[in-house]
């Protein structure tokens, strides 16, 4: 059973470029989150989508975007990119209803680098 | 707004020995659930042990089991028989279960504890 496979591994982008991350949940798993790890640092919720709308939001930028799409996968958009902007980006699903409670199943995240 | 404290940045533990990792929270709310997250190398974010603050027990998985001290906030994690391969971040995390907009809530994470496990 695959867990949640996210895409690039790594990429490094320019300051002031655009860059998509991709997220496929596991199997059986309708929620998506996304969060910002910079290095030395706690995960930072960005995001959650669920039956493809933006149902909660962190403190982040509207530079900050996604999407989910009727499969559930999920990507994540971030526009003019900013030095401050390189992290590793985590992707996390959840069971519908109650089993939702359970927790979430991480990613091993994708490592952006703006140079 | 709930925040999590880990006040420990780095421990270290003797293979086969025990340790004890330090989490605070604060919160208003009555009911909510707490999680260890262990954050190895591969960085992805492994489900270490969960715990529901209605329930007085403290969880326990295998080696791994935790204090949780609801009036004072705090839900500490012990490491039993330290293996090598407990070298890893670990992270506290909180979560409201009410749901937003019709979907779940999201996890408030703490900044994390590097633990080297020496053999």
């Amino acid at each position: 059973d695959a867990g949640v496979t996210q895409s690039p591994t790594h990429l490094i982008k320019t300051r002031g470029q655009q860059v998509t991350l991709r997220c496929s949940p596991k199997s059986g798993h309708d929620t998506v989150s996304w969060y910002q790890q910079a290095l030395g640092q706690g995960p930072q919720f960005i995001f959650q989508y669920y039956e493809e709308e933006e149902r909660q939001r962190g403190n982040f930028p509207d530079r900050f975007s996604g999407h989910q799409f009727p499969n559930y996968s999920s990507e994540l958009n971030v526009n003019a990119l900013l030095l401050g902007d390189s992290a590793l980006y985590l992707c996390a699903s959840r069971s519908p209803g109650r089993l939702s409670n359970y927790g979430y199943t991480f990613g091993s995240g994708t490592r952006l680098t703006v140079v | 707004a709930q925040t999590v404290t880990q006040s420990q940045p780095e421990m270290s533990v003797q293979e086969a020995e025990t340790v004890t990792l330090s989490c605070t929270y604060d919160t208003s709310e009555n009911n909510y659930y707490l999680f260890w997250y262990k954050q190895p190398p591969s960085r992805q974010m492994i489900l270490v042990i969960r715990q529901e603050a209605y329930k007085q027990q403290n969880a326990t998985e295998n080696r791994f089991s935790v204090n949780f001290q609801k009036a004072a906030k705090s839900f500490s994690l012990k490491i039993s028989d330290s293996q090598l391969g407990d070298t890893a971040m670990y992270f506290c995390a909180f979560m409201n279960p009410r749901t937003v907009n019709n979907a779940g809530n999201m996890l408030t994470f703490g900044g994390g504890t590097r633990l080297m496990v020496k053999p």
